[in-house]
């Protein structure tokens, strides 16, 4: 089956603790994405890579790394998390870049 | 820089009422404009999509968008709304010619279907 896979679902840690969360595409998808979702923000994007070891910087950077050594993995890192980056993830994927994007489940991540 | 808006934050519509959400895009250029739907507790699932051609497009579960390129409006319909529907409904842009890879998403648009 077709799917981006995301793990873990849920986390909550405590500031300055560094996480990542993990991505998956089975698809042999070229572009890969990374959004968080906040009320009455939408989804803005974080960081995008366009193939492998070709990352760029979306709307909101800050605060966030990431890497793509293999075409399937997109992972998220964040360093020192801070309460302001409390939120919903989503990890998406296209074919290539300009194309529909399929869409993770989502990571609710809580940073107390 | 490009931007989306969507001004309906909140809809609330009886079953079988008509549907229209508003989406409008700030780019003068090419663009490929999609609508998503997340129903509660899920991921974002592709309703439909536009690259070029007929500015009609259908997509699933009866709903559909016409693109105006003069008004810069990518707005989504459906006749008749089912209790089902209740979601939140995004629009998304990106510009081909712009020189950036990015994916614009509007702010969302929560429907509440009535049953």
């Amino acid at each position: 089956e077709a799917q981006v896979t995301q793990n873990p679902r849920y986390l909550i840690t405590v500031t300055g603790k560094k996480l990542t969360v993990t991505c998956s595409q089975n698809m042999n998808h070229e572009y890969m994405s990374w959004y968080r979702q906040d009320p009455g923000l939408g989804l803005r994007q974080i960081y995008y890579s366009m193939n492998v070891e070709v990352t760029d910087k979306g709307d909101v950077p800050e605060g966030y790394k990431v890497s793509r050594k293999e075409k399937r993995n997109f992972p998220l890192i964040l360093e020192s998390p801070s309460p302001n980056q409390t939120s919903l993830y989503f990890c998406a994927s296209s074919n290539i870049w300009g194309y529909e994007q399929y869409f993770g489940p989502g990571t609710r991540l809580t940073v107390t | 820089a490009q931007s989306v808006s969507q001004h309906n934050h909140h809809v609330i519509l009886s079953e079988a009422a008509s549907l229209e959400l508003g989406c409008n895009y700030s780019y003068g250029g090419t663009v490929n404009l999609f609508w998503y739907v997340q129903y509660p507790g899920q991921h974002l699932q592709l309703l439909l999509k536009y690259f070029s051609g007929d500015p009609l497009v259908k997509g699933i579960k009866g709903f559909e968008a016409e693109f105006i390129k003069s008004k810069f409006s990518f707005n989504l319909r459906k006749p008749s709304v089912q209790w089902s529907d209740t979601a939140e409904y995004f629009c998304a842009v990106n510009a081909p010619t712009s020189g950036t890879y990015k994916y614009i998403f509007g702010t969302g648009t929560r429907l509440k279907v009535l049953a």
